[in-house]
């Protein structure tokens, strides 16, 4: 089992360019998530989904885009990059159930220029 | 909502010292805990997790953190730090579907 992959591992972006962020996970998990993790800040999710055919916003989603196109995959969308969205971005995955345990990915890291 | 603080965003100790890293949580249910470590340029690994179960969790590489209410507090601890054991260590606390993550402590392990 490849367990979670990211799609691509490094980009850089000028401000206004567009790119989507892919992820993919094989253990039939239910839920996944989208994060961005900056320095002094720990891990914020960005908007996540409980189940196919669902998604939510979370604590920093403006800026974003997420489409979760099946069970397996779920895409985050950068429509007009900025400088404020360098970061490294996870994408994490998890069985439907109360603990709740994430499996991450190995991460994307993004510079906007 | 839910919240996690860790003290101290760095914390050095020499190869075979005692580690503590301490997490603080605030949480309107009772809460699932996790200490996650993330090596360098890696995604993050779970550690260890408390489920209610258990006040003692033990997790992987001779980590263990123990949850008290009293002080809503669940810290992590090893006896014998290794060279390996240098990386950064997160604590969440998670509610329903929505978990929330410490800034993260790194550790550094000194020979």
């Amino acid at each position: 089992n490849a367990g979670v992959t990211q799609t691509p591992k490094f980009q850089v972006l000028k401000t206004g360019q567009s790119m989507t962020l892919q992820c993919a996970q094989d253990m039939n998990h239910n839920s996944m998530y989208w994060y961005r993790q900056d320095p002094g800040m720990g891990l914020r999710l960005i908007y996540y989904s409980a189940s196919e055919g669902t998604t939510d916003k979370g604590e920093v989603p403006n800026g974003y885009n997420v489409s979760r196109l099946n069970k397996r995959e779920f895409s985050l969308r950068l429509e007009s990059a900025a400088p404020s969205q360098t970061s490294v971005y996870f994408c994490a995955s998890s069985a439907l159930g109360v603990y709740n345990e994430q499996f991450f990915g190995p991460g994307t890291r993004l510079t906007v220029l | 909502a839910q919240s996690v603080t860790q003290l101290g965003s760095h914390v050095s100790v020499s190869e075979g010292a005692l580690v503590l890293l301490r997490c603080n949580y605030s949480s309107s249910v009772p809460p699932y805990l996790f200490w996650y470590v993330q090596y360098p340029n890696q995604g993050l690994q779970l550690l260890l997790k408390y489920t209610s179960a258990a006040t003692l969790v033990k997790g992987i590489n001779g980590f263990e953190a123990e949850f008290k209410k009293s002080e809503t507090s669940f810290h992590l601890t090893n006896p014998s730090a290794h060279m390996s054991d240098a990386a950064e260590y997160f604590c969440a606390v998670s509610e329903n579907n929505d978990m929330r993550f410490g800034a993260g402590t790194r550790l550094t392990v000194k020979p």
